[in-house]
Formats: C-alpha cells, sequence, structure tokens
C-alpha cells in the first residue's frame, strides 16, 4: 500500500515570497491533516479535511496560510508572503475513519521549508 | 485537551527493554492514550494505543496504570533503529481525531 506522499521534500524560499506544498493522502482515507514542526518541537495541527471540507483550522495563520482539498482527495497548503519564522517542516498525514475518539494516522516524509 | 508530561530524553542500551513513562493525571474518562514517534528525518508513526486495558502488539506494549492517571510504553528489546522522539498523546470522544503533540522523549539506544 502506498503511503502519504508529499512534494516538494525540500524549499528554500526568501521572506515576502509565496510557496506551495501537495499532498496525496492514501488511498481511500476520507481525513486529511496539515501539521507545521519547528525544529526541536512536536507537530502542530494547521488544519484538519474530513473528505472536503474544513473540519478545525483554529490553528492557521489565516492572513498568510491556505489549504484547500478539491474533490475530497489531493490537498495544497499555501503560504504568501512566508516570514522568516515559518521555517519548519511540513506534515501532512492522513486517516481512514475516526471511531470513538481513535484513528490512526499515517504520516507523510514532510517538506522542509527554508525561509531566508 | 488535556496534558501529557514525559521525560525530555533517555538513554538505553540495545537489545535491553525500556520503559517509556507518561504522566496524565487529567485524562478524562473517555480519553484514548496514543503513542507515537518519529524516527530523524521523518514523519511520525503510529506505535500503539489503548483506552483502559494494558495492550500489546507487533512493536510494542503498553501498560495503563488502574487510576489511568500514567501509561508506560515498553520496548521489549531495543535496537539502534528504535532511536526516535516518544509522543505520549491523548484524544477523547469529542476529539476530532486531531493530534496534539508536546516534547515527546527522545530516546538514544547505544549499541
Amino acid at each position: 500500500e502506498a503511503g502519504v506522499a508529499q512534494s516538494p521534500r525540500y524549499k528554500i524560499i526568501e521572506k515576502r515570497q509565496s510557496v506551495a506544498f501537495w499532498c496525496n493522502p492514501i488511498s481511500g482515507h476520507a481525513t486529511l491533516y496539515w501539521y507545521q514542526q519547528i525544529l526541536g518541537q512536536g507537530p502542530k495541527l494547521l488544519i484538519q479535511f474530513q473528505n472536503n471540507g474544513v473540519v478545525d483550522d483554529s490553528q492557521l495563520p489565516k492572513d498568510r496560510f491556505s489549504a484547500e482539498r478539491l474533490k475530497g482527495v489531493d490537498s495544497t497548503l499555501k503560504i504568501q508572503p512566508a516570514k522568516l519564522e515559518d521555517s519548519a517542516v511540513y506534515l501532512c498525514a492522513s486517516s481512514l475513519v475516526r471511531l470513538a475518539g481513535w484513528s490512526e494516522q499515517f504520516f507523510g516524509p514532510g517538506t522542509r521549508l527554508t525561509v531566508l | 485537551d488535556a496534558k501529557t508530561t514525559q521525560p525530555n530524553s533517555m538513554e538505553s542500551n540495545e537489545e535491553e527493554p525500556v520503559h517509556l513513562p507518561c504522566n496524565h493525571s487529567t485524562i478524562s474518562g473517555t480519553d484514548y492514550i496514543h503513542w507515537y514517534r518519529q524516527l530523524p528525518s521523518q514523519g511520525p508513526e503510529y506505535v500503539i494505543h489503548g483506552l483502559t486495558s494494558n495492550v500489546n502488539n507487533r512493536m510494542a506494549s503498553l501498560a495503563i496504570a488502574e487510576d489511568r492517571k500514567s501509561s508506560t510504553l515498553i520496548l521489549h528489546r531495543a535496537t539502534l533503529r528504535d532511536a526516535a522522539v516518544y509522543y505520549c498523546i491523548l484524544s477523547g470522544a469529542g476529539n476530532t481525531g486531531k493530534l496534539i503533540f508536546g516534547q515527546g522523549t527522545t530516546l538514544q539506544v547505544k549499541p
């Protein structure tokens, strides 16, 4: 079974530029998550989709970050304009079904963003 | 969301058992206890989860205290490949399924 795919794996941009990340979840997984992981910290949820609807985006800096999941499959996360503090690894995860408070999340390898 | 407390780091020798503790004194009756680990330069991966009873799977065992205020992840024979950051996470029935990661425990395995 193919895992969660993400691209690009690495990206270096200058501040105030724009950047986009792509995620392809495991086939059939209805729930998709984007996490931000700053060096030395645990991942922090940015946004969660159920099919193509947003379930939780309370931690997403909406003035510069946006995300979409068209057709309930692939997703893109965009940052416009980027700031130095956006340097982090952006992780995409997906899960099949949430049953009574538990669902195993499968993570992709992440995209490492460096903002200069 | 209930909070967990883990030691920042632990060391183990290869082929010895490892007991990774987690305190969660504010756990509610419907909170599941999850463990994920993150190997260097990879995304986190699921290890094990439980609610009230001890759990075993091919990767590890989870021992849950009777009052559920603490739990221990047990790796029966540590290998060099088990060197990772281990996260103990709680999520409840009302939770959307999101995982709230803390700092985790960095496990070093010495040959």
